[in-house]
């Protein structure tokens, strides 16, 4: 069965520094997305990573997948109050499954 | 245009009712999910449907019974409300099943009483 462990769970950090977020999952797979949800909205894709040393970024956040640690970080970088929000990972474990998603890590970016 | 639609948006009821939660999607998706996201933000899924027809129920209690009419609606019927339905109900889509992205709709918030 997939797992999905995102690290932190909840982050507070200053504006202007950096700082990244773990996501590790237990099975082979070669394709990984990142959402952010702001309170109360819905859940907005981010990044959709498809293969083993892909990296994306748009912005301050930048993500990749090292699909042989089983792993993707998103980092972010000089961080501003817009980026505070919760950030879930997902992966999909093999052809007809659906994604399985981390628990979330919620961001606050405070003064 | 709204990709992934969902009606009403907050739902507020007493114990033991019966209520649905509309869904619809105008992407041309084969795929719709239902999605539970409790007060900790967790996100567990519920049902999945392709093309009409179910591919996952996860464990939720029958009471829950999704309904898609066509491969653009996936409808979620709750029987007899309990104080620990409450939640935010998330609809989504993708092209197909298979870990494709999904696209979510804005969400239901769900109030039991």
């Amino acid at each position: 069965e997939l797992k999905v462990e995102q690290n932190p769970l909840f982050l507070s950090m200053q504006e202007g520094k950096n700082y990244t977020i773990y996501c590790n999952y237990s099975t082979t797979s070669d394709r990984l997305y990142w959402y952010r949800q702001d309170p109360g909205k819905s859940l907005e894709s981010l990044f959709v990573l498809l293969s083993n040393g892909a990296v994306k970024q748009e912005g301050r956040l930048m993500a990749s997948l090292d699909t042989k640690a089983r792993l993707s970080t998103l980092h972010i970088t000089a961080a501003v109050h817009d980026l505070s929000a919760t950030y879930f990972c997902a992966v999909v474990a093999s052809g007809n499954t659906p994604l399985v998603f981390g628990k979330g890590t919620r961001l606050s970016v405070i003064a | 245009d709204t990709a992934v639609s969902q009606t009403p948006k907050y739902l507020v009821t007493q114990m033991g009712n019966d209520k649905s939660i509309k869904c619809e999607q105008n992407l041309g998706h084969d795929t719709m999910y239902w999605y539970k996201q409790d007060s900790k933000k967790f996100l567990k899924i519920m049902f999945s449907y392709n093309n009409k027809e179910l591919i996952i129920n996860e464990t939720v209690p029958n009471r829950f019974s999704p309904k898609s009419p066509d491969k653009a609606h996936l409808n979620l019927h709750i029987n007899s409300l309990e104080l620990g339905d409450s939640a935010v109900y998330f609809c989504a889509s993708s092209q197909w099943t298979g870990g494709n992205e999904q696209f979510f709709g804005p969400g239901t918030r769900l109030t039991v009483l």
